[in-house]
């Protein structure tokens, strides 16, 4: 069975710091996706890393993935408040487009 | 509107009631998806159609029933809840091509009193 597990689970900051999430999985798969939530809201997602050494940037985020240590992170640079949301990671499972999730960031930023 | 569109998007019910959810995509996707979100847990897929046939049940109770009339619709109906079936219900759709990963309705928040 795929178990994606995230950390830190919870995760408060100050503005203009930087940080890391890690999302670790419990088997091969090299097809991860980064979604945000916001309070009340759906999921958005953010990043699709589709191979070993993928990395993707967009604004203040970055991605990355390594499928031999089966890990992805996502780095936050210099946060702002608008990045405070939960950030989910998911793993499809045996490439069959069924996505595992882990059980999520809850990212705040404080002024 | 990310282009899949859930109704209601608060439901309230009690445990002898019938209701139905609701989701629409006209993304051309053909994969639709129901996942449950309780607080404290990780998402949890329910089922999944892929060109209209059910492909999974990932041991849902039989009080939950989906149905996909065709390729858009994606319904969850609902019959005699436990209060711990209170959560939030999203659908998602995806073109079962790796690129793109799901899109996600707004989800319909039920509670079950």
């Amino acid at each position: 069975e795929l178990k994606v597990e995230q950390n830190p689970l919870f995760l408060s900051m100050q503005e203009g710091k930087n940080y890391t999430i890690y999302c670790n999985y419990s088997t091969t798969s090299d097809r991860l996706y980064w979604y945000r939530q916001d309070p009340g809201k759906s999921l958005e997602s953010l990043f699709v890393l589709l191979s070993n050494g993928a990395v993707k940037q967009e604004g203040r985020l970055m991605a990355s993935l390594d499928t031999k240590a089966r890990l992805s992170t996502l780095h936050i640079t210099a946060a702002v408040h608008d990045l405070s949301a939960t950030y989910f990671c998911a793993v499809d499972n045996f490439g069959n487009e069924k996505l595992t999730f882990g059980t999520g960031t809850r990212l705040t930023i404080i002024p | 509107e990310t282009g899949v569109t859930q109704t209601p998007r608060h439901l309230v019910m009690g445990m002898t009631n019938k209701k139905s959810l609701k989701c629409e995509q006209h993304l051309g996707h053909n994969a639709m998806y129901w996942y449950k979100q309780s607080a404290k847990k990780p998402l949890e897929l329910m089922f999944v159609y892929s060109l209209e046939e059910r492909v999974e049940n990932n041991s849902v109770p039989s009080r939950f029933s989906p149905e996909c009339p065709n390729s858009s619709h994606l319904f969850l109906h609902l019959h005699t809840l436990q209060p711990e079936d209170s959560a939030l219900y999203l659908c998602a759709s995806s073109p079962r091509t790796v690129t793109y990963g799901y899109t996600f309705g707004s989800g319909t928040r039920l509670t079950v009193v």
